[in-house]
């Protein structure tokens, strides 16, 4: 069945590191993909997304390429902020529900 | 723009009571709307979807009489946890499609409540 993987976490890291965070997805079908980040005791903000192969998103500084031929869409950040610890969801959706699938979550921490 | 509000933000009842969650699209019409549960450090689970003027859809697991949705109108989505009980406390969280089709295959998440049941 169509599924998303994230690594796991927490991810933690020192100001101004790189991050990548892993996600990787099954589905039929050409989903959309998406990246969400979810701050302590709030909702889910759109971080980007990407609605085809090799299209990138990007927001903040934050970067993903969706990448048909390895089934990923993974997260890029080349310098982290304190203010960027979260949890990033990694999401797909299905053409026609219009459901979303997500992945489980990735806590990163970046320490001053 | 496309802005999902939830009310109220956190709620705290009695066990056995009802408690009723809106969901609402402010600057869009939304004719479909999903419900949402996560348990702490978790991710979200798709409870159902709620479309305007037909039943909801619920996934499997769900109570559909414990959970009722009611999507009365194009901005409005209604979520009631009827007969309250202590395991039903959890985020629950509400997202919109906009009917317009500005990004038709993107959901827009409201902010959550927090339903604690005592």
């Amino acid at each position: 069945g169509d599924s998303v993987t994230q690594m796991e976490g927490p991810v933690t890291l020192s100001e101004e590191a790189f991050l990548t965070i892993n996600c990787t997805y099954t589905a039929t079908g050409y989903p959309s993909l998406f990246w969400y980040v979810q701050y302590p005791g709030e909702g889910l903000q759109l971080l980007l997304k990407a609605t085809k192969a090799d299209d990138k998103g990007s927001n903040k500084g934050f970067e993903a390429t969706y990448r048909k031929e390895t089934t990923s869409f993974h997260l890029e950040k080349g310098s982290v902020q304190v203010s960027d610890s979260a949890v990033y969801f990694c999401a797909l959706s299905l053409s026609g529900t219009y459901k979303y699938i997500f992945g489980t979550g990735t806590r990163l921490k970046v320490l001053a | 723009g496309a802005v999902v509000s939830q009310h109220p933000s956190w709620v705290i009842c009695k066990s056995g009571t009802s408690v009723k969650i809106e969901c609402r699209s402010l600057d869009f019409q939304a004719t479909t709307m999903f419900w949402y549960r996560q348990f702490p450090k978790q991710s979200l689970m798709l409870m159902a979807t709620s479309n305007e003027g037909s039943k909801a859809t619920y996934e499997q697991g769900v109570e559909k009489d414990k959970f009722l949705i009611n999507h009365a109108s194009l901005t409005l989505s209604t979520l009631t946890v009827t007969s309250a009980h202590p395991e039903d406390s959890s985020f629950y969280i509400c997202s919109a499609r906009d009917h317009g089709g500005r990004s038709y295959n993107e959901q827009f998440f409201g902010p959550g409540t927090r339903l604690t049941v005592l």
